[in-house]
């Protein structure tokens, strides 16, 4: 069991389905990660959360949403997602963004779209 | 160029042997540098993270770092089956962590 809960492991939805994934840390960090892990490719980063204000949006299309209410928890908000989003997304967390420490990952919530 | 590259291609070895992964990056500032092992189907988890020039030993693990050459290697000594895995290379440079593609290791009973 790691300090980064993810939820749900897994979710299948339509192109038309709007889901949320949810990440709870409880490691006491003041980053958070969205990372998207496609068969094949390295890992992607795509969304920095610092203190709770999002530092970076790696050129994500807009049908990805983060959402981060508080340092401990970070949402990702999914709309008219297509076949090709379908991945492993990789919540992490760290104890401050840039400052070249260790990031911690969840288990990690296997999307598909269908 | 990519910022992080990895050989492609599974590594295996038989059990008991040492398992060899290096790793280039291109960015000079790089400070840190860490390796992860990723399970079929779980996330990846920290194994070794290294900062200085030479070699950092933990258990079985040997993490090398030569930043004049740009390479981080690990060495997995007396290699076992539970050590099959993808192991996932990454450094902090432009502000960010930045992974390779990985290398598969299967380790032959």
């Amino acid at each position: 069991e790691t300090g980064v809960t993810q939820t749900p492991r897994h979710l299948v939805m339509g192109m038309t389905n709007k889901k949320s994934l949810k990440c709870e840390q409880h490691l006491g960090h003041n980053a958070m990660y969205w990372y998207k892990q496609s068969a094949k490719k390295p890992l992607e980063l795509m969304f920095v959360y610092n203190f709770k204000e999002q530092t970076e949006n790696n050129s994500v299309p807009s049908r990805f949403s983060p959402e981060c209410p508080n340092s401990s928890h970070l949402f990702l908000h999914l709309h008219t997602l297509q076949p090709e989003d379908s991945a492993l997304y990789l919540c992490a967390s760290s104890q401050e963004a840039g400052n070249s420490g260790t990031i911690y990952f969840g288990e990690g919530s296997w999307l598909t779209v269908v | 160029q990519k910022e992080v590259e990895q050989n492609s291609g599974p590594l295996s070895v038989p059990e008991g042997a040492i398992a060899s992964l290096n790793c280039t990056y291109s960015d000079r500032g790089s400070q840190s540098f860490f390796w992860y092992r990723q399970y079929s189907g779980k996330s990846p988890e920290l194994i070794m993270f290294i900062y200085s020039n030479g070699d950092k030993e933990d258990g079985r693990f040997t993490a090398q770092l030569n930043k004049a050459s740009q390479y981080v290697s690990l060495l997995i000594r007396d290699s076992q089956p539970s050590d099959s895995a993808t192991y996932l290379c990454a450094n902090y440079g432009n502000n960010r962590l930045a992974f390779g593609k990985g290398n598969q290791v299967v380790v032959i009973p």
